[in-house]
């Protein structure tokens, strides 16, 4: 059974950095074919994709965020990572990874990682 | 991109069956069969219920089901039953990226 468990900071201060750790585990994050995402929620909103990474390092990203947004990828600690730059408080959301078996599916999903924005 | 549309809310008694749309464009939910459902409780992460338009997963209640016409998906929900009330979304592959839908609350009556 694949689990994901998000880590990170909860809070960051405007126009810095935020950045966001997946920890995979029951599984190889480089076995199989698989997308590795980020998808967030803002409080009492939907969810909004963020990005994925593909096992052999190829990203996609929302065009929304794209000029914000950097997924890599560990394989030797079976973790990827988020990192989107200059937050405002329209970034404040849950924050979720997530497996991919195919484009549009998502099959796991961490519990979830709020982050404020705030100063 | 936009979001994938849905109605804001749709309700049902106990028993009965509730239709939850998600419109999108000829660019994403009408170009591929790559159509996603997620059941969410309040404070839980979501769930999968159809994938690729209208396929279950395991362990999936056979009382959901999905299907797709044009630019516009459906779920459908036979056989309602209290623990059914909940936030779904809809999800579409877009050529590159994903988009959600906005959410339906469902509310059993």
């Amino acid at each position: 059974q694949v689990q994901l468990q998000e880590s990170g900071p909860g809070l960051v201060k405007p126009s810095q950095t935020l950045s966001l750790t997946c920890t995979v585990s029951g599984g190889s994050i480089s076995s199989g074919s698989y997308y590795w995402s980020w998808i967030r929620q803002p409080a009492g909103k939907g969810l909004e994709w963020i990005g994925r990474i593909y096992t052999s390092g190829s990203t996609n990203y929302n065009p929304s965020l794209k000029s914000r947004v950097t997924i890599s990828v560990d394989t030797s600690k079976n973790q990827f990572s988020l990192k989107l730059s200059s937050v405002t408080a329209a970034d404040t959301a849950v924050y979720y990874c997530a497996r991919e078996p195919r484009a549009g599916r998502v099959d796991y999903w961490g519990q979830g990682t709020l982050v404020t924005v705030s100063s | 991109q936009s979001a994938l549309t849905q109605p804001a809310s749709v309700s049902g008694s106990p028993g009965q069956s509730i239709t939850i749309s998600c419109t999108g464009t000829s660019s994403d939910v009408g170009s591929y069969n790559l159509v996603s459902w997620y059941q969410q409780h309040p404070g839980k992460a979501p769930k999968l219920m159809i994938y690729e338009v209208s396929k279950r997963p395991s362990g999936v209640s056979n009382r959901f089901s999905g299907s797709k016409s044009g630019n516009t998906a459906s779920l459908t929900i036979s056989g309602l039953q209290a623990e059914d009330e909940a936030d779904y979304y809809c999800c579409s592959y877009a050529g590159s990226s994903t988009l959600f839908g906005g959410g339906t609350k469902l509310t059993v009556l």
